[in-house]
């Protein structure tokens, strides 16, 4: 069974631009997790789709960040435009069920470097 | 939002010794993960810790769940080349939000 996957692994681009970012879970998970490690800090929880619908996006740091997972499959990160401080690794996770007892499989990861 | 006090932030240790990490927090959580993240790849579970005062162990790996729930520990008995990697603690509140520590970088000198 596939895990997790990202893509890209990695991007580097300049302040100003957009980044989309992208996560295609394990087959049948409806839980999708997002969430982000800036260098040397711990890994933070940006967002969690049940399906298509977003549970809680509560830990989205502001609007420059979009994020969507039409027809409850993949899901996609955009950055716009894309500042500094983005820069982090980029952490997809999924899972069949919520809360403590379902296990959630991340992915790699995508590295985002803004210049 | 809460956060995960997580030491040491780095360890270099010879192959064979053992190796202790710990995760402390103002705030009560009710489950306790511990996760391994090898190079180039995402964190994966090693421990889960469901109960205060709860001790579990997974191979050389040993976990457990303070009485306080305000902090965790985890051990390596006996330290192999394939131990290196980050290990991050992990905290599910009430709210079932996830909140992780800053990670415990190892490094394993054979």
């Amino acid at each position: 069974e596939a895990g997790v996957t990202q893509f890209p692994s990695h991007s580097v681009i300049e302040k100003g631009q957009t980044v989309t970012l992208r996560c295609d879970p394990i087959s049948g998970h409806d839980n999708l997790y997002w969430y982000r490690r800036v260098m040397g800090k711990e890994i933070k929880f940006l967002l969690h789709f049940v399906k298509e619908s977003k549970q809680d996006e509560s830990g989205m740091p502001n609007n420059r960040f979009l994020a969507e997972r039409t027809g409850g499959t993949y899901s996609t990160l955009k950055v716009q435009p894309a500042e500094l401080e983005d820069s982090g690794v980029y952490f997809c996770a999924s899972s069949i069920g919520q809360g403590a007892y379902n296990e959630q499989f991340f992915g790699p990861g995508t590295r985002l470097t803004v210049l | 939002g809460q956060q995960l006090n997580q030491s040491p932030q780095s360890m270099f240790i010879q192959e064979g010794e053992d190796v202790s990490m710990n995760c402390t927090s103002s705030s009560i959580f009710n489950t306790w993960l511990w996760y391994k993240q090898d190079p180039g790849e995402g964190p994966v579970l090693l421990i889960a810790l469901y109960k205060a005062g709860e001790l579990t162990s997974n191979g050389r790996l040993t976990a457990q769940f303070g009485i306080t729930r305000k902090d965790s520990f985890l051990n390596i008995s006996a330290s192999i080349p394939s131990d290196v990697g980050i290990y991050f603690c992990a905290g599910l509140n009430t709210g079932n939000q996830f909140y992780f520590g800053t990670g415990t970088s190892l490094t394993v000198i054979p």
